[in-house]
């Protein structure tokens, strides 16, 4: 079975200092690991992604994110945080296999961008 | 916006009635996958249809069932529905049979069952 911790429920961050949203993920195989924003009343938006190759993956809106196989981790970051970035995050991971690709998602953890 | 459409944004039910549920995938995209949505459970997943045919299935209740139509549009039925049912409830799609291409999510449709 898969599964994704994110440590945090939530993160406060002053506008312009970096940021990191946490995610450590428990699989057996080899993961596919992404990550998501959620604005109130809309639906998932893809941020980034890490399939294979460079662990340190670039996505939307200036985020970042590095795939850490020893420690199991996929940390979100940014290094200067907006107001605008305030919104939940969701960490996944994939695990493909003929029963099925679906993700299987951390339970969110919101951020906090104060001016 | 994503590609993914699903009707309708909200809907107000009461106990013990039926609801159903559509998405429309984006343009190509084979796989359809539903999720549920609450504050006590986080985003589960329910099921996942690929080109019409049942691929997986998670934590969907045997009151709950869906289905994947020739156009690739998919239909979530909710029966005998409870309060606990109020969730909302996201659509996704994705392209790759391999999972190596991210999903794209619907707006969802938010249920209250009252």
């Amino acid at each position: 079975a898969q599964s994704v911790a994110q440590p945090e429920d939530q993160v406060n961050v002053a506008e312009g200092n970096p940021l990191t949203v946490k995610c450590t993920y428990s699989v057996s195989g080899n993961p596919y690991l992404f990550w998501y924003v959620q604005y109130p009343n809309r639906g998932l938006q893809f941020l980034l992604k890490y399939i294979t190759g460079d662990n340190l993956v670039k996505g939307s809106y200036g985020f970042e994110a590095e795939f850490n196989k020893s420690q199991t981790s996929f940390h979100l970051k940014k290094p200067s945080a907006l107001v605008s970035d305030s919104a939940l995050y969701f960490c996944a991971v994939r695990v493909p296999n003929n029963a099925g690709n679906m993700l299987t998602f951390g339970g969110g953890t919101r951020l906090m961008v104060k001016p | 916006d994503s590609g993914v459409t699903q009707t309708p944004k909200h809907l107000i039910t009461a106990t013990g009635q039926r609801v159903t549920l559509r998405c429309s995938p984006r343009s190509g995209d084979l796989s359809v996958y539903w999720y549920q949505q609450s504050l006590d459970q986080g985003l589960q997943f329910l099921i996942q249809y690929y080109n019409g045919e049942e691929r997986a299935k998670g934590n969907i209740l045997e009151r709950f069932s869906a289905q994947q139509f020739p156009d690739l549009h998919s239909e979530l039925n909710l029966s005998s529905l409870e309060l606990g049912d109020s969730a909302l409830y996201f659509c996704a799609s994705s392209y790759s049979r391999t999972g190596n291409t991210e999903a794209f999510f619907g707006q969802g449709t938010r249920l209250t069952v009252v």
